[in-house]
């Protein structure tokens, strides 16, 4: 079973636009969530992380955002830069447990 | 740098063939993982070190499967008579344990191609 959903296999977004992409997740054990990016060849880099004791979280141009009554984050990114050109993925995990579970990815493609 | 190093990049092998690839972790860091990433799909965990004890084994990891982290740093993830199935990019993780949560920082990968 998904635990974890990134429903929208792709996103195209003009340069200097707001790009959100979207997660959702199932297990309620879950209270640690984090996006990572991933370029072809590269492992997955770590960008920001939220804790389920809070409903947002900035780090420069990324904000993740948590709706926990919805099972539901978000990752918005403004300005949006023709290198944040990538696939996205949301993990989680649950305190008791130590593995991340990811979704399958949100590729963004940032026009110029 | 002192990321997470993986080696090989890439491994071609034929089917029934052994392979073995190595992770270096952070060097701060009691934690490693590895994980499996196929193409269209987010990284699936296979199994998970805290310093030299293995604390959790995914059941994708088969018997053919078998991971170590003898002195609680470097890990080898071994394959033994590897099938075509088992082509896909493995990565390698590590962490600090700890509150609130744990950030893995990821290896670049070894690709592993099954002929």
């Amino acid at each position: 079973d998904q635990q974890v959903k990134q429903n929208s296999p792709s996103l195209s977004v003009q340069e200097g636009r707001i790009s959100i992409l979207n997660c959702d997740y199932t297990n309620s054990m879950f209270d640690y969530f984090l996006w990572y990016k991933k370029y072809p060849a590269e492992g997955p880099t770590f960008l920001i992380s939220i804790s389920s004791i809070k409903d947002k979280n900035e780090d420069g141009r990324f904000t993740v955002f948590l709706n926990k009554s919805a099972k539901h984050l978000s990752l918005h990114i403004v300005p949006s830069q023709p290198g944040d050109s990538a696939v996205y993925f949301c993990a989680a995990s649950a305190s008791k447990g130590n593995k991340l579970v990811f979704g399958a990815g949100t590729i963004l493609r940032v026009k110029s | 740098d002192t990321g997470v190093s993986q080696d090989p990049r890439h491994k071609i092998t034929k089917r029934g063939q052994n392979v073995t690839f190595r992770c270096d972790p952070i060097s701060e860091h009691n934690r490693l993982y590895w994980y499996r990433q196929t193409l269209g799909q987010g990284p699936e965990f296979l199994t998970y070190f805290q310093n030299e004890a293995q604390l959790e084994k995914s059941r994708l990891l088969s018997d053919r499967f078998s991971a170590e982290r003898p002195k609680g740093s470097f890990s080898t993830l071994e394959i033994q008579r590897t099938e075509q199935g088992d082509s896909a990019m493995y990565l390698c993780a590590s962490s600090l344990a700890g509150p609130p949560g744990n950030t893995q920082y990821f290896g670049p990968g070894t690709r592993l191609t099954v002929l």
